[in-house]
């Protein structure tokens, strides 16, 4: 099974600054067909999850253009521009390359300083 | 605009079965891939299955597999897991999640197995 590793765990942002969430992945996530499904997901407190990023970079509908995805092969990233206070919650990367199982990171807990 | 309502959690003793119905609207439902994913209490998120949108198709992570199955009713737009032989580690927030990499999620409802 892919297993995917997030960095930081534990993120303090303070308001206006930028934040960077790493997802690395244990074998490449590029598919056979030329794509690369790593997706990112947001859950709020007391939500549910929330793709924000899906095929590494592109913005699922409705979701602020601070959020923006980059990476190749094993190594992602997340990023957000300006951090908002909305922003809080945990942030899980998630495969859909080499499946069954899909699987997720561990998550990210983003929280304001 | 897509909605999806999950339904039939509670609690159950170990050993119990339980059904879980997640009901999908704003969407062509059998276009679309359709999976669960739970969440234990404090903990990540995990993928438990997923079905095909003819459902010829079905795959489950290796916990469950043998004690859940996942189905699905394209006529009722409706997503089901029965969740047989359940355990204390089966406990979590089961989510109803669309399309193959899970781009709309339910509310979720909680399942607790415990004695």
């Amino acid at each position: 099974d892919v297993v995917l590793t997030q960095s930081p765990l534990s993120l303090p942002v303070t308001l206006g600054q930028p934040a960077s969430i790493s997802c690395r992945s244990s074998q490449s996530l590029v598919h056979s067909d030329g794509n690369t499904y790593l997706n990112w997901f947001q859950q709020r407190p007391g939500q549910s999850p929330r793709r924000l990023i899906y095929k590494v970079s592109n913005r699922d509908s409705g979701v602020p253009d601070r959020f923006s995805g980059s990476g190749s092969g094993t190594d992602f990233t997340l990023k957000i521009s300006r951090v908002e206070a909305e922003d809080v919650g945990v942030y899980y990367c998630m495969q859909g390359t080499h499946w069954p199982p899909l699987t997720f990171g561990p998550g990210t807990k983003v929280d304001i300083k | 605009e897509v909605q999806v309502v999950e339904s039939g959690g509670g609690l159950v003793q170990p050993g119990g079965s339980l059904r879980l119905a997640c009901a999908a609207s704003g969407i062509t439902f059998s276009n679309y891939w359709m999976s669960w994913v739970r969440q234990a209490p404090g903990k990540g998120l995990e993928w438990v299955a997923n079905i095909k949108p003819d459902g010829s198709e079905k795959y489950y992570v290796d916990s469950v597999k043998g004690r859940f199955t996942i189905s699905r009713d394209n006529a009722k737009n409706s997503l089901y897991l029965q969740m047989n032989s359940l355990r204390g580690e089966d406990t979590a927030v089961y989510y109803c999640a669309g399309g193959r990499t899970c781009g709309w999620w339910g509310q979720g409802t909680p399942v607790t197995v415990s004695s």
